[in-house]
């Protein structure tokens, strides 16, 4: 099985900033990467697809790049609604998996 | 609105079954490959089941194969997940999503690009 490692594990940032979130999986995967956002209580919510492509309705200051094994999830100007955790999965080959989750909280 | 509805989640003793039901609406479903993926509380995502739209090809999780099946009913419009001999770690919330593929060049890219609001499952006695 494929093994998605996330990093940091949690983030403390201001409204304004800019975060970077890291996945990185055990061999090469392609472009095969995708984001998701989670809210407390709510269900996944996909942001970025194909490790790049920005998902329709999601705001611009998402932004996703990588391929082969290191993949980043930027927010170029962190929103109060962004403060969520946040999942890379890889969707090379089955079994899909996760990476553990990256949870933005607030300074 | 496209929307996935799931339902059948409820309190079951360890070694007993339950069925679970996603209802899709506001697209065509027929189409589409499905997911069941699961989240114990306090836990990260896990990717439980995928079938293909014709319901021909299944895959699952080590963690469920052999206790779960997935199965489909394009007539009416509807996805199941079949969980029987169940664990205390099967305890989770069960979201359905749907499977989106986009093909560039060589590789094809798969995506959950729509999700139920998800249903709870607690194994316990």
């Amino acid at each position: 099985d494929i093994q998605m490692t996330q990093s940091p594990s949690s983030l403390s940032a201001s409204i304004g900033d800019r975060v970077t979130i890291t996945c990185r999986a055990s061999q090469s995967i392609s472009n095969c990467l995708n984001w998701y956002e989670q809210k407390p209580g709510k269900a996944p919510n996909l942001l970025i697809y194909a490790a790049s492509s920005l998902q329709s309705g999601v705001p611009s200051r998402f932004s996703g790049s990588g391929s082969g094994t290191d993949f980043t999830l930027t927010i170029s100007s962190l929103q109060p609604e962004d403060f969520a955790t946040y999942y890379c999965q890889q969707s090379y080959s089955t079994p899909y998996t996760f990476g553990q989750g990256t949870k933005l909280e607030i300074k | 609105e496209v929307q996935l509805v799931e339902s059948g989640g409820g309190l079951v003793q360890p070694g007993g079954s339950l069925r679970l039901s996603c209802a899709a609406s506001g697209f065509t479903f027929s189409p589409y490959d499905m997911n069941w993926v699961r989240q114990a509380p306090g836990k990260g995502l896990e990717w439980v089941s995928y079938i293909i739209s014709s319901g021909s090809t299944i895959y699952y999780a080590d963690s469920v194969k052999g206790r779960f099946t997935i199965s489909r009913d394009n007539a009416k419009n509807s996805l199941y997940l079949q969980m029987n001999s169940l664990r205390a770690e099967d305890t989770a919330v069960y979201y359905c999503a749907r499977d989106r593929s986009d093909r560039y060049g060589d590789y094809v890219y798969n995506y959950m690009d729509v999700w139920g609001k998800g249903t709870t499952v607690t194994v316990s006695s």
